[in-house]
């Protein structure tokens, strides 16, 4: 099916395990998105990307890493998982420069 | 950067009536203005956007939102609420060309009474 999928949808982990979220656009959309949402707070920029092998820093990026060989794929990891790290993740596509933004399903990560 | 602040946590109507909910940002210049609407468990849906022109705008769903560039404000309005509005609505705001940084409210929670 077309749009933008994240996997796995529910995850559970303990601190100091790494963890990779999934994020796949069939688009081929070249600006690419992941946002932590919680309460209070909204949602929460945490690198984005503009196209394969480019990204930058979000609002909120200690603690994650994320790469993009390829277009549709923008994989989110959290190297070492820390409690504070809780939280839903949302992943985000967007064709045109400070367009509207297509959300996947999100990832709801617990770390214990 | 521009910040965007959305003042009511939670607000309650009964079905059929009128819903308000308020939006104001900060930003240096006309930013650009997005509302969405986020179902439980589901990711967050467009329900409108603001880029420039008539400050009126109409959405998905029968909702419409006025830019007020006196007030820095962008409220979103529905005429006559359904059950199945019930959601999470979130104001954005975006910086013209700059992608990266668009920044979101806290949300306003509706609940619909039958």
């Amino acid at each position: 099916d077309a749009g933008i999928t994240q996997s796995p949808r529910y995850k559970i982990t303990e601190t100091g395990r790494q963890v990779t979220l999934m994020c796949h656009q069939t688009w081929s959309h070249s600006y690419m998105f992941w946002y932590r949402q919680d309460l209070g707070h909204g949602l929460r920029l945490i690198y984005y990307s503009a196209a394969a092998d480019i990204t930058d820093k979000g609002e909120v990026p200690d603690g994650y890493v994320v790469s993009r060989s390829k277009t549709e794929n923008f994989p989110l990891t959290l190297e070492s998982a820390t409690r504070s790290q809780t939280s839903v993740y949302f992943c985000a596509s967007s064709e045109v420069r400070g367009n509207e933004q297509f959300f996947g399903p999100g990832t709801r990560l617990t770390v214990l | 950067a521009q910040s965007v602040t959305q003042p009511d946590i939670h607000i309650t109507v009964s079905e059929g009536a009128s819903l308000e909910l308020r939006c104001n940002y900060s930003y240096g210049a006309t930013p650009y203005l997005f509302w969405y609407v986020q179902s439980p468990g589901q990711g967050l849906q467009l329900l409108l956007k603001y880029f420039s022109g008539d400050t009126l705008v109409q959405g998905i769903k029968g909702f419409e939102a006025e830019f007020k560039r006196s007030q820095s404000s962008f409220n979103l309005r529905k005429p006559s609420v359904h059950w199945s509005d019930a959601a999470e609505y979130f104001c954005a705001v975006g910086a013209p060309y700059n992608n990266n940084d668009m920044r979101f409210g806290a949300g306003t929670r509706l609940t619909v009474k039958p």
